[in-house]
């Protein structure tokens, strides 16, 4: 059973970078799949941050790909986000999720989430 | 970018009831659609990928179609697990983005 959880501070200050951790177990990173991250602020919709190949090829929204580094650590098989800069706007709850390598999949598995605020 | 859009925004319904949600995309994606089906507090969970392929485990009532740039996700009789919010996700570009939701509520 493929688990992915979400790990990280809850409470980041304004300008500061905002670290996520989202461990896999039940599947190797090593082994395929595109790994991702998704936020929802609070009451909102989704937006997709980016997302990583297990060799290491990343894919960035546009919008955010200025202050995005998602990196992957096949070793301890989990992935990372890290927002800078950030603002109130960037309070969320930020999923991390698989998603199959054909471009018809869509995200299978997803952490529970976790949410971040911003505030100073 | 490609724009999505759905309709309605809320739909209050009673169980046993046929559902029809429609999703609009601003250009051709194909049958690049998956859709998702989110309870309050808890992560989205994916229901159909290619527009009309369900996910393993997700149960038949729930169907898709529609190419292009219209599609449809259709609850044939609408359970009381059903009450949730759900999205489309175009999947054609490299730069995923989400539909706002359509909310199901209980008549």
């Amino acid at each position: 059973q493929v688990q992915l959880q979400e790990s990280g501070p809850g409470l980041v200050k304004p300008s500061e970078t905002l670290s996520l951790t989202c461990a896999v177990s039940g599947y190797s990173i090593s082994s395929g799949y595109y790994w991702g991250w998704i936020r929802q602020p609070p009451g909102k919709g989704l937006e997709w941050i980016g997302s990583i190949y297990h060799s290491g090829s990343t894919y960035y929204n546009p919008s955010l790909k200025s202050r995005v580094t998602i990196s992957v650590d096949t070793s301890k098989n989990q992935f990372s986000l890290k927002l800078s800069s950030v603002t109130a706007a960037d309070t969320a709850v930020y999923y991390c999720a698989r998603r199959g390598v054909a471009t018809l999949d869509g995200f299978d598995y997803w952490g529970q989430g976790t949410l971040v605020t911003v505030s100073s | 970018d490609i724009q999505l859009t759905q309709s309605p925004s809320f739909l209050s319904a009673s169980v046993g009831d046929r559902v029809t949600i429609t999703c609009r995309a601003s250009q051709g994606i194909s049958s690049y659609l998956a859709w998702y089906q989110q309870k309050p507090g808890k992560a989205p969970k994916l229901l159909i990928y290619a527009a009309s392929t369900l996910q393993s485990g997700v149960p038949s009532r729930f169907s898709g179609s529609g190419s292009g740039t219209e599609f449809t996700l259709t609850i044939s009789s609408l359970q009381p697990e059903d009450f949730a919010t759900y999205y489309c996700q175009q999947l054609n570009s490299y730069l995923l983005t989400f539909g706002p939701g359509t909310k199901v509520d209980i008549k």
